[in-house]
């Protein structure tokens, strides 16, 4: 079946350094790849998404980049901030036209103060 | 305020004992998801519905049932639960599909002993 793997699985960085989580995708007719984070025993929130027809799409300090030939994508965290800290996870659509969601097993980022 | 509304939020149940998890959302939101999310697994979407009387499977769909008679309204249904259905499970909600920001509601936890 169709699968997101995303690595690192935990990622601990300094307060202010950057922080980059990958993503690899299987079903090449994706074509939209949202970001949650997650705090802890909270519901995931939406912090950014793109879709197929964009390589690069930034928020403030969240960035993410999509490269579809290579099937991966990428979320960067410039300047973080200890309430960067959650766990985030990568999705992609999946069964062309459905509306059908895949998501990756999740990030743990924590930032050291 | 807009918001997804889950109930219950804590269950406990037996083998084999039929019940039923509510969400509600007061968006007029037209597609309606839900996802399952275990240690390790990240989250898994089980069903989701597009509109009124128009729902399909995700990932993990066996041993669920939804349905939608209302527009608000999207019941996940668990005819005869069994262990390896124990699991936070989340409602989620956007306006038109999976490609707008999901909503999602505050979790439901479920053990099954």
């Amino acid at each position: 079946g169709e699968n997101v793997e995303q690595h690192p699985s935990t990622l601990s960085v300094q307060e202010g350094d950057s922080a980059v989580i990958k993503c690899t995708y299987s079903d090449s007719a994706s074509n939209y790849f949202p970001w949650y984070k997650q705090e802890l025993g909270k519901r995931p929130q939406l912090i950014i998404d793109i879709r197929s027809n964009v390589g690069e799409k930034k928020d403030q300090r969240i960035a993410v980049t999509l490269n579809k030939t290579a099937k991966h994508f990428s979320l960067h965290i410039t300047e973080t901030q200890p309430e960067d800290s959650a766990v985030y996870f990568c999705a992609a659509s999946y069964g062309g036209a459905t509306n059908k969601l895949i998501f990756g097993t999740g990030t743990l980022l924590a930032v050291q103060p | 305020e807009a918001q997804v509304t889950q109930n219950p939020r804590y269950l406990i149940t037996v083998t084999g004992k039929k019940l039923t998890v509510t969400c509600s959302q007061n968006m007029n939101h037209e597609y309606m998801s839900w996802y399952r999310q275990d240690p390790g697994l990240g989250l898994r979407q089980i069903y989701y519905s597009m509109n009124v009387e128009v729902t399909d499977k995700g990932d993990v769909p066996e041993g669920y049932k939804v349905s939608r008679k209302e527009k608000r309204n999207f019941p996940l249904i668990l005819e005869s639960p069994s262990p390896n259905q124990t699991s936070l499970y989340f409602c989620a909600s956007s306006s038109t599909g999976l490609r707008q920001t999901q909503y999602f509601g505050p979790g439901t936890r479920l053990l099954v002993l």
